[in-house]
């Protein structure tokens, strides 16, 4: 069975300083990686994702995740954060087998505080 | 742009009434799925369905039911509704895998507050 722990609840931090969420992912096939972003108020929306190729994603807004095989773990990152970017982050692991219907299963969130 | 609606933000209900949530999608998915969003638990999974009348139970099925007469529409039903089934319920839909899709992104709806007193 797939899991996905995302280790920290909420991570405040003040506005232009790095930000790191962490992500690690425990499957006995290969898998796809994401991550979704809830806004106050809204449903999620994808973020960014790793289905193959390079190791290293980007989002259009500066977010960046780096998936790293040996140590099941699909951290997202971003150097600068805004007001903005407040909200709740789920990372999410999928079967690459066909057979799942494209079930995702979700980690238990991270709430981001930017703070001015 | 894909668009993901349900029926209501906002919803109280009494225990033991007959509850139904409902999700549309205009995008002719073929995938449609039903979540309860609970702080520290992330989303789980209660069903799916990938074609009209078919369905399949997620990891906490218990409690509840799913209808699809319609490949738009997918309603979620608690029969008889309890306090422990407050929460946030999310509806998602993705493109079938008969597209040649490589992976399905799916998409969200706003989302339905549900009050169960």
């Amino acid at each position: 069975a797939q899991s996905v722990t995302q280790l920290d609840s909420q991570v405040p931090v003040f506005e232009e300083a790095p930000v790191e969420l962490r992500c690690n992912y425990s499957s006995s096939v290969s898998v796809y990686l994401f991550w979704y972003v809830q806004y106050p108020n809204q449903g999620l929306q994808l973020l960014l994702k790793y289905l193959s190729g390079s190791t290293l994603v980007e989002s259009i807004n500066g977010f960046e995740a780096e998936f790293n095989k040996s140590q099941t773990s699909f951290h997202l990152r971003k150097p600068s954060v805004h007001i903005s970017d407040t909200a709740e982050y789920f990372c999410a692991v999928s079967d690459r087998g066909r057979n799942q219907g494209g079930k995702l299963i979700f980690g238990q969130g991270t709430e981001l505080s930017v703070k001015p | 742009d894909v668009k993901v609606t349900q029926s209501s933000r906002y919803l109280v209900k009494r225990t033991g009434e007959k509850v139904f949530l409902e999700c549309v999608q205009d995008m002719d998915h073929e995938n449609m799925f039903w979540y309860r969003q609970d702080p520290g638990l992330g989303l789980r999974l209660i069903y799916f369905s990938y074609d009209v009348k078919m369905k399949e139970k997620g990891d906490i099925p218990e409690g509840y039911s799913v209808s699809r007469e319609k490949k738009e529409r997918f309603s979620l039903i608690l029969e008889s509704a309890s306090t422990n089934q407050t929460s946030m319920y999310l509806c998602a839909s993705s493109l079938g895998w008969a597209w040649g899709a490589t992976y399905n992104e799916q998409f969200f709806g706003p989302g339905t507050r549900l009050t169960v007193l």
